[in-house]
């Protein structure tokens, strides 16, 4: 079955640390995105890729890094820079062009002590 | 960026009744999609619409694009508990930029 995988479900780390969080897809989709969602609020763009080797920053990328060596593989880096990191992250992906609809991932939820 | 708002935040209700929720937006959409999250998961597309003024149904569902291009809503019919969940909107400009989403509508369906 195609899909988006996310792992790991549960992400624990300490404060100051960095932490990559991985998405794979194989849907074939040219797009893939990061939204990072926090209780009671609706999805923030972090970071998104069109295609392989580049990406635009979304709407919140202070803190965070990303790469796209290969279409289907697209991880997350939170560093330590990113001041409230703890969150739950959604991967997505999609075809480029036209009205495409993102397919998510199941997520990650990241906690920082 | 641009803003959606999607009314309302929650719903508590109870099974067998029908609930409406609807997105606004002061810029004209080109895409109106509407998922659904259950907890700890990610958000699963429910219905598209791509033409003004269309409506779709998705079983217990159904979703109209509003006449205006700046508007959209969500009907559930004969609400059952499975339905409880996140229902977020989300629409895309003309220009075919990135999706914008709506903070979303906190189901709660009480049996």
């Amino acid at each position: 079955d195609g899909g988006i995988t996310q792992s790991p479900k549960y992400l624990f780390r300490k404060e100051g640390q960095n932490v990559t969080l991985s998405c794979e897809q194989n849907l074939n989709h040219d797009a893939m995105y990061w939204y990072r969602q926090d209780p009671g609020q609706g999805l923030r763009l972090i970071y998104y890729s069109q295609i392989v080797n580049d990406f635009q920053k979304g709407d919140i990328a202070e803190g965070y890094s990303v790469s796209r060596e290969k279409k289907e593989s697209f991880p997350l880096t939170v560093t330590s820079a990113q001041k409230n990191p703890t969150a739950f992250y959604l991967c997505a992906s999609s075809i480029v062009g036209g009205a495409s609809p993102l397919h998510f991932g199941n997520g990650t939820r990241l906690t920082v002590t | 960026g641009q803003q959606l708002n999607q009314s309302p935040q929650s719903m508590f209700i109870q099974e067998g009744e029908d609930v409406s929720m609807n997105c606004t937006s002061s810029s004209i959409f080109n895409t109106w999609l509407w998922y659904k999250q259950d907890p700890g998961e990610g958000p699963v597309l429910l219905i598209a619409l791509y033409k003004a003024g269309e409506l779709t149904s998705n079983g217990r569902l159904t979703a109209q694009f509003g006449i205006t291009r700046k508007d959209s809503f969500l009907n559930i019919s004969a609400s059952i508990p499975s339905d409880v969940g996140i229902y977020f909107c989300a629409g895309q400009l003309p220009s075919g930029s990135r999706l914008t989403f709506g903070e979303g509508t906190q189901l709660t369906v009480n049996p």
